[in-house]
């Protein structure tokens, strides 16, 4: 069976400093493993993927995630919070291809 | 490339009444998924087609949901009649292939607000 746990509900980060926010999942299979942010009234956008390539992997805004198979963790970073990142936060894993499973997500405030 | 497309944006229904959601994917996207998203919580898949063809509807309160996607384009969904625990946000995604990874991603649609008063 295939699950995504968020080990945080909520992270609050002061302006310019590091984000982090936490991804562990469990799947029988190879993942594929992907962040999406939520922002107010809007509906989710690709942060990253994780595809069976390189384990770090690039995405918007500046951020990265590593894969980590030993650790069957995602977490997702930012080396400096800026306040248009204050949004919902969600990873999810795809194993089947066409199946997709969804953290509870993670509410990133960022105080200036 | 257009990306989904949802109408509308916000309904207000009272409870008993009847609403639909109408969700146009992007173009060549041959898998359509609804799910809804009660405030603070993750998205709950509750319909999944492939083309026409529905793959897991395992979620989806058969008694009053109800949706279809007859030519394997656009889609609707349809409550019938709503309760005060419908109030959600539902959101339309279509998946395809990523050509260098092969791994398929999902694209999200803006959402369909519903309050049930």
């Amino acid at each position: 069976a295939q699950s995504v746990t968020q080990l945080d509900s909520h992270v609050s980060v002061s302006e310019g400093t590091p984000v982090l926010l936490r991804c562990n999942y469990s799947s029988s299979y190879s993942p594929s493993l992907f962040w999406y942010v939520q922002h107010p009234n809007k509906g989710l956008q690709l942060l990253l993927k994780y595809t069976s390539a390189a384990t770090l992997v690039k995405g918007i805004n500046g951020f990265e995630a590593e894969f980590k198979k030993s650790e069957t963790s995602f977490h997702l970073t930012k080396p400096s919070a800026h306040m248009s990142d204050a949004a919902e936060y969600f990873c999810v894993v795809s194993v089947t291809g066409n199946q997709f499973y969804f953290g509870t997500g993670t509410s990133l405030t960022v105080i200036p | 490339e257009a990306g989904v497309a949802q109408s509308p944006r916000y309904k207000i229904i009272e409870k008993r009444q009847s609403v639909a959601f109408w969700c146009n994917p992007i173009s060549g996207h041959a898998t359509l998924y609804w799910y809804q998203q009660i405030l603070g919580q993750g998205p709950k898949l509750l319909i999944q087609f492939q083309n026409n063809g529905v793959v897991d509807d395992s979620q989806l309160p058969k008694d009053r949901f109800s949706a279809e996607r007859l030519k394997g384009v656009d889609s609707t969904l349809k409550i019938q009649p709503a309760k005060l625990e419908d109030s959600a946000v539902y959101l339309c995604a279509s998946s395809s292939r990523d050509r260098l990874s092969g791994a398929n991603v999902l694209t999200f649609g803006a959402g369909s607000r519903l309050t049930v008063l």
